[in-house]
């Protein structure tokens, strides 16, 4: 059963605490990307990568750093820098050949 | 000025009405515009997807480009309550080829 699973569904953060949030695919797809939606806001680019062992910056890539060692997984972390990290966290991934992006099932963040 | 503006509604209509979304662009160079279906804390789901400019029918969901106005349309026929949703319209291609641009989403809620 093909697609992108994002895990945890809901995380909790700590104030200095790092966390960091997974995104596995099994679509065979080259690019990945992160975004965060934010209540009325629409969806903000963080990082993305088109191939393994590079990634760009995003629009508000500011307190969170990716690694890409592997196609299927492109991890998050949040960053005690991110000082508004509570929002909802959307990966995505695509091919090559279009640009139809595919989105998983999201982590809502929260702060303690 | 935003590359993609969306009225973020909220829209409410009753149950077989025609529903008509829209979005603005700023970017001439796009060339790919989608429209994408969004339930309550899930993860936008692809609706429809266009290159370049046109119509698309897919059901009761037709998705119109206007490259000379820069302006897209979703319309929906027939509208159901299982239709209640934010609708998020993305643009890309051109010099932006591996990134999309968001629209701020529309709300959409179908009474019976």
């Amino acid at each position: 059963d093909g697609g992108i699973t994002q895990s945890p569904k809901y995380l909790f953060r700590k104030e200095g605490q790092n966390v960091t949030l997974s995104c596995e695919q099994n679509l065979n797809h080259d690019a990945m990307y992160w975004y965060r939606q934010d209540p009325g806001q629409g969806l903000r680019l963080i990082y993305y990568s088109q191939i393994v062992n590079d990634f760009q910056k995003g629009d508000i890539a500011e307190g969170y750093s990716v690694s890409r060692e592997k196609k299927e997984s492109f991890p998050l972390t949040v960053t005690s820098a991110q000082k508004n990290p509570t929002a909802f966290y959307l990966c995505a991934s695509k091919t090559g050949d279009n640009e139809k992006l595919f989105f998983g099932s999201g982590t809502q963040l929260s702060v303690l | 000025q935003k590359e993609v503006e969306q009225d973020p509604g909220p829209l409410s209509v009753p149950e077989g009405a025609i529903v008509s979304l829209n979005c603005t662009y700023s970017n001439s160079a796009f060339q790919y515009f989608m429209w994408y279906r969004q339930y309550s804390r899930k993860g936008p789901e692809l609706l429809m997807y266009t290159y370049s400019s046109g119509n698309k029918e897919d059901g009761r969901f037709t998705a119109q480009v206007d490259k000379s106005s820069k302006y897209i349309s979703l319309f929906i026929r027939d509208s159901q309550p299982s239709d209640s949703a934010t609708y998020l319209c993305a643009l890309g291609g051109g010099s932006t080829l591996g990134r999309l641009y968001f629209g701020r989403g529309t709300q959409l809620t179908v009474w019976p």
